[in-house]
């Protein structure tokens, strides 16, 4: 089935720790998404990707980081920069070139939670 | 003034009910808009994009009123399966920038 997966599902770090979130999608779509979501609040965007080896800072990208080496994958990393990291990620992607262009589809999700 | 507004609820309504949902944008040069529904603690699940003409899928119906810069999701006959939460979501720029705006959300509970 064609999709796209996050892992872990539950993650839980000690302060100060780096850690990276994993993101795989076999839609052949060309972009990515990674945003986060807090309670209470809409989502809101970190990074994207249009492309291979190419990569935007969103709204919120302080204290993250990212690659696009492959088009499947797009992994974030959520360092100790990050001020308040315990959220809800959510990895998505769409086809530009389709002609649902600006859809987007989302993974499940990881709850990452900062003990 | 938020880029996209909605009404946050909750509606709790009765099996059966019609609701209504609105939201406006602030961008007049939008582009695309559409609806997801969000299950509680779920991703978000694209429920229906919005046309200029209006669209409608099975019990639920989209309509754009660019005039009034807002878009409007009527629900019939509403299910106990339709209680979440349904996200408003605006591209904003022509072109290539692939970047939406995601309202914060109306909650909807159907209740037996």
């Amino acid at each position: 089935d064609g999709g796209i997966t996050q892992s872990p599902k539950y993650l839980f770090r000690k302060e100060g720790q780096n850690v990276t979130l994993s993101c795989e999608q076999n839609l052949n779509h060309d972009a990515m998404y990674w945003y986060r979501q807090d309670p209470g609040q809409g989502l809101r965007l970190i990074y994207y990707s249009q492309i291979v080896n190419d990569f935007q800072k969103g709204d919120i990208a302080e204290g993250y980081s990212v690659s696009r080496e492959k088009k499947e994958s797009f992994p974030l990393t959520v360092t100790s920069a990050q001020k308040n990291p315990t959220a809800f990620y959510l990895c998505a992607s769409s086809n530009p070139s389709g002609g649902a262009k600006d859809t987007q589809y989302f993974g499940p999700g990881t709850r990452l939670t900062v003990l | 003034r938020k880029e996209v507004e909605q009404d946050p609820g909750p509606f709790n309504v009765p099996e059966g009910a019609t609701v209504a949902f609105n939201c406006t944008y602030s961008n007049s040069a939008s582009q695309s808009f559409f609806w997801y529904r969000q299950d509680c603690r779920k991703e978000p699940k694209l429920l229906m994009s919005v046309y200029s003409s209006g669209n409608e899928d099975g019990r639920f119906t989209a309509q754009l009123n660019r005039a009034s810069q807002y878009i409007s999701l009527l629900i019939r006959d509403s299910k106990l399966s339709d209680s979440a939460t349904y996200l408003c979501v605006v591209k904003p720029n022509a072109g290539n920038n692939r970047k939406l705006i995601w309202g914060l959300g109306t909650s909807l509970g159907v209740n037996p």
